[in-house]
């Protein structure tokens, strides 16, 4: 069955550091998102991307950057981890049919 | 600036009666309206959807409803399950879901008691 995997899934990393969560989906999607989950805020958008090469700013990503080089894979990087990015981090992939996204299980990142 | 918004954080409901979730937008272009439901350390799952062109989906236990002049949606549960305990997420998107970019409510935690 096609699925969508992130990893780790839990992670603790120092302020400064730079850190990246990994998102793979074998559903040949071309659309792939990360977004955060913060109580009080809901799920906010960080990156997203159409396609191979093809990347885009969502509303929260100061501090993120993500990369895209083959269909499956988003990879998310923290360039120099703050305790403000503590946060649950969750990948998405979707393919028309009106907005519906497949969400992997989450990644939950602790910035000490 | 809050485009998609849940004003209830959580509701209580007793097994068997209705829940109903509330959604208020501000965007007048979004034009596809989506429920998510997140069970804790779980990635969101989708529920249920609605086009704008319409004004009630419904799927088993779940419908949705769409007043496109208020601005607002909501989810019925009926009769709900303490299974359905978790948290719902509205979210909505823009030109069909074409661009397939969701944005998402804060979330309401509804709680099913027995």
């Amino acid at each position: 069955d096609a699925e969508i995997t992130q990893s780790p899934r839990h992670k603790i990393t120092e302020t400064g550091r730079q850190v990246t969560l990994a998102c793979h989906q074998t559903w040949n999607h071309n659309n792939m998102f990360w977004y955060r989950q913060d109580l009080g805020h809901g799920l906010r958008l960080i990156h997203y991307s159409y396609g191979v090469q093809d990347t885009n700013k969502g509303e929260v990503s100061d501090g993120y950057s993500v990369s895209r080089s083959n269909t499956e894979d988003l990879p998310l990087t923290l360039e120099s981890a703050a305790s403000s990015q503590t946060s649950v981090y969750f990948c998405a992939s979707s393919e028309g049919d009106g907005g519906r996204a497949f969400f992997g299980q989450g990644t939950r990142l602790t910035v000490v | 600036d809050q485009q998609v918004k849940q004003n209830s954080p959580s509701l209580s409901v007793q097994e068997g009666r209705i829940s109903i979730l509330n959604c208020d937008y501000t965007n007048s272009m979004f034009d596809y309206f989506l429920w998510y439901k997140k069970y804790p350390a779980e990635g969101p799952t989708f529920l249920i959807s609605i086009s704008s062109i319409k004004d009630k989906n419904e799927d088993g236990r779940f419908t949705v409803f769409l007043n496109k002049s208020a601005k607002h949606l909501s989810l019925h549960i009926v009769p709900s399950q303490p299974g359905d305990s978790a948290v719902y997420f509205c979210a909505a998107s823009l030109y069909g879901g074409a661009t397939n970019k969701l944005i998402f409510g804060t979330g309401t935690l509804l709680a099913v008691q027995p």
